[in-house]
């Protein structure tokens, strides 16, 4: 079993609607991080959340970081285009270094 | 600036043969990190260096990989012999400080491996 759960597996909008990305964990977690992969490259960090209940906002994007810790989820408003691919979440166990990542939500965003 | 530059960016081979990836880092990035994607995962840790002492190497398949990062900047990766459950992508990432809770680690492009 993965570390941290992510849902859904995938999503296909069209153009202007919102979406919600989840991220799930029973483990306590001392930073989560969003990444976004597009075919053929690395993953690009957008957000580092590491206070519980902590919201950022990049643009478009609102990520949320649980009041326990546990959970995290990206909200994209009006989504366009331009925001397909593989969204991961990764997060550091309180105690640890390692960075666990979820399996990925692939968003596809339909003109 | 450059970002981490990994090649070669897709190779193919066949089974039994042996690969090598390389990874060039974000220059002065002191941790350097090498992960297994496969399809439809998130990326796995195989190993991690802080500068060229690999401290944790615990997810390496020591019987068939191998990774170096002798003069603690560039690093190497290899697979022999290659089987076909190790077609995936592997990437590079290196972090400018020691691994942290909060340290950025900035991804390469990948290597896609096939195995036949």
């Amino acid at each position: 079993t993965q570390l941290l759960e992510q849902s859904p597996q995938f999503l296909s909008i069209q153009e202007g609607e919102n979406l919600t990305v989840y991220c799930n964990s029973s483990s306590v977690f001392s930073s989560l991080q969003w990444y976004r992969q597009e075919p053929g490259e690395g993953p690009v960090l957008l957000v580092t959340v590491v206070t519980g209940g902590e919201v950022k906002k990049l643009k478009r994007l609102t990520f949320q970081f649980g009041d326990a810790r546990k959970d995290s989820s990206l909200h994209i408003t009006a989504a366009q285009p331009g925001d397909t691919g593989l969204y991961l979440c990764a997060g550091v166990k309180v105690n640890d270094y390692k960075l666990s990542f979820g399996a990925g939500t692939t968003v596809t965003v339909r003109a | 600036e450059a970002g981490v530059v990994q090649s070669p960016r897709y190779k193919i081979i066949e089974k039994k043969q042996p690969v090598a990836f390389w990874c060039n880092p974000i220059s002065g990035h002191n941790t350097l990190y090498w992960y297994l994607q496969n399809l439809g995962q998130g990326p796995e840790l195989l190993i991690r260096y802080e500068n060229e002492e690999a401290v944790d190497d615990s997810q390496l398949p020591k019987d068939r990989f191998s990774a170096e990062r002798l003069k603690g900047v560039d690093s190497t990766l290899k697979i022999q012999p290659a089987e076909l459950g190790d077609s995936a992508v592997y990437l590079c990432a290196s972090s400018p400080g020691l691994a942290g809770s909060t340290d950025t680690q900035y991804f390469g492009p990948g290597t896609r491996l096939t195995v036949l």
